[in-house]
């Protein structure tokens, strides 16, 4: 079955400053690769998604790449600011199959 | 995006008694929905695959007559967590996936925090 690895587990970054956050796949055949972002206290909202006929995709401040080759996928957000600080999941499906989440990654945006 | 809404967001029940979980998608039709059982500072876990008319299917270790699943219509679902125990105590989460035309895609409620006493 799917298994999807994030790093790193936590970040700290100054506002201001990049953030990015990886995640590989083992599952050639998934196709769809969500982010979410998790807020204390909070269910998991999407933030960004991308599909695999599509190597990248951005939004506002959020970008996320996809590298079918290497199975790896990340979400980069720019200009961070301390409303982005939260814990962020990626993850990985077939079209029918069960959605697979990756550990997580804490980041924290210091002022 | 999509909505999905969960009641309540928090309880707290003596042990021994069940509490009822609701799950609704506000703006779509799901066909299946999904019930998620999170640690603190842990990823989610699913404990079942609810899908509309028919029974759940659950997960390995995931006892199906403690956590009774109900998805009786394309917009709602319910986890009733049967006599309860400080064990089960946790933070539940119901996602719900909407098969758009350009294939589906997961949203989640915002959770539900079970303290047993």
């Amino acid at each position: 079955g799917e298994n999807v690895e994030q790093h790193p587990s936590t970040l700290s970054v100054q506002e201001g400053d990049s953030a990015v956050i990886k995640c590989t796949y083992s599952d050639s055949a998934s196709n769809y690769f969500p982010w979410y972002k998790q807020e204390l206290g909070k269910g998991p909202q999407l933030i960004i998604d991308i599909r695999s006929n599509v190597g990248e995709k951005k939004d506002q401040r959020i970008a996320v790449t996809l590298n079918k080759t290497a199975k790896h996928f990340s979400l980069h957000i720019t200009e961070t600011q301390p409303e982005d600080s939260a814990v962020y999941f990626c993850a990985a499906n077939n079209y029918g199959q069960n959605f697979v989440f990756g550990p997580g990654t804490r980041l924290s945006v210091l002022p | 995006g999509a909505v999905v809404s969960q009641h309540p967001s928090w309880v707290i029940c003596k042990s021994g008694t069940s509490v009822k979980i609701e799950c609704r998608s506000l703006d779509f039709q799901a066909t299946t929905m999904f019930w998620y059982r999170q640690f603190p500072k842990q990823s989610l876990m699913l404990m079942a695959t609810s899908n509309e008319g028919s029974k759940a299917t659950y997960e390995q270790g995931v006892e199906k007559d403690k956590f009774l699943i109900n998805h009786a219509s394309l917009t709602l679902s319910t986890l009733t967590v049967t006599s309860a125990h400080p064990e089960d105590s946790s933070f539940y989460i119901c996602s719900a996936s909407d098969s758009g035309t350009v294939g589906e895609k997961l949203f989640f409620g915002s959770g539900t925090q079970l303290s047993v006493l």
